[in-house]
């Protein structure tokens, strides 16, 4: 079954630690995202692709850093620099070509919760 | 730049009735997509329905509909027949104009269904 997965699905981390969340997609998407999540809150971006090799800041990328050396695979490392990072995680990837159309739906993977200690 | 605006936090509905969420937008670009999202106590997000802004008809997926006024710049999610299934985290959202942009969410409406 084609999808995208999220791994783990819960991460504790210590303050003062990067942490390195997953997301793979067999999707054959060209682009990818990645969101956070706020209790009660919505999605803001943190960073995306449009194709591998290059990606582009979100509003709130301070704290965050990404890489897409493959098309399949988005990693999100979390670092010390971000002060509140306790939260939950969505990526997320489209087909992304052409134009926008009802095909051009975003797909979410499962999410990641984490929780600095 | 674009902006998604879903005024009513919480929402109750009866099982059974009818219940309308919100949500108004803002874009300066004449084509772009909106879109709804359903996210369960799970997290997942679950895509419900799409209306492009070029689309002459309003769209409908089951029991999902969507009141799309251009003019008024509202695209305003109608459940029919709630179920409490439906109870969750609705969220609208847009991206325009090519299909790799993300999309922008607004900061969504919880449906909770009585039984």
């Amino acid at each position: 079954d084609g999808g995208i997965t999220q791994s783990p699905k819960y991460l504790f981390r210590k303050e003062g630690q990067n942490v390195t969340l997953s997301c793979e997609q067999n999707l054959n998407h060209d682009a990818m995202y990645w969101y956070r999540q706020d209790p009660g809150q919505g999605l803001r971006l943190i960073y995306y692709s449009q194709i591998v090799n290059d990606f582009q800041k979100g509003d709130i990328a301070e704290g965050y850093s990404v890489s897409r050396e493959k098309k399949e695979s988005f990693p999100l490392t979390v670092t010390s620099a971000q002060k509140n990072p306790t939260a939950f995680y969505l990526c997320a990837s489209t087909l992304g070509r052409g134009l926008i159309n009802r095909y051009n739906e975003q797909f979410f993977g499962p999410g990641t919760r984490l929780t600095v200690l | 730049a674009q902006k998604i605006t879903q005024t009513q936090p919480g929402m109750f509905v009866q099982e059974k009735e009818a219940v309308t969420l919100d949500c108004t937008y803002d874009t300066s670009d004449p084509s772009y997509g909106l879109f709804w999202y359903k996210q369960p106590s799970s997290g997942e997000m679950i895509f419900l329905i799409y209306q492009g802004s070029y689309d002459q008809q309003n769209a409908t997926e089951g029991r999902y509909s969507l009141n799309f006024q251009k003019a008024r710049k509202s695209a305003n999610l109608v459940i029919s027949a709630s179920q409490l299934g439906d109870s969750a985290m609705y969220f609208c959202a847009m991206r325009g104009p090519s299909g790799n942009t993300p999309l922008v969410f607004g900061k969504g409406t919880r449906l909770s269904v009585i039984a």
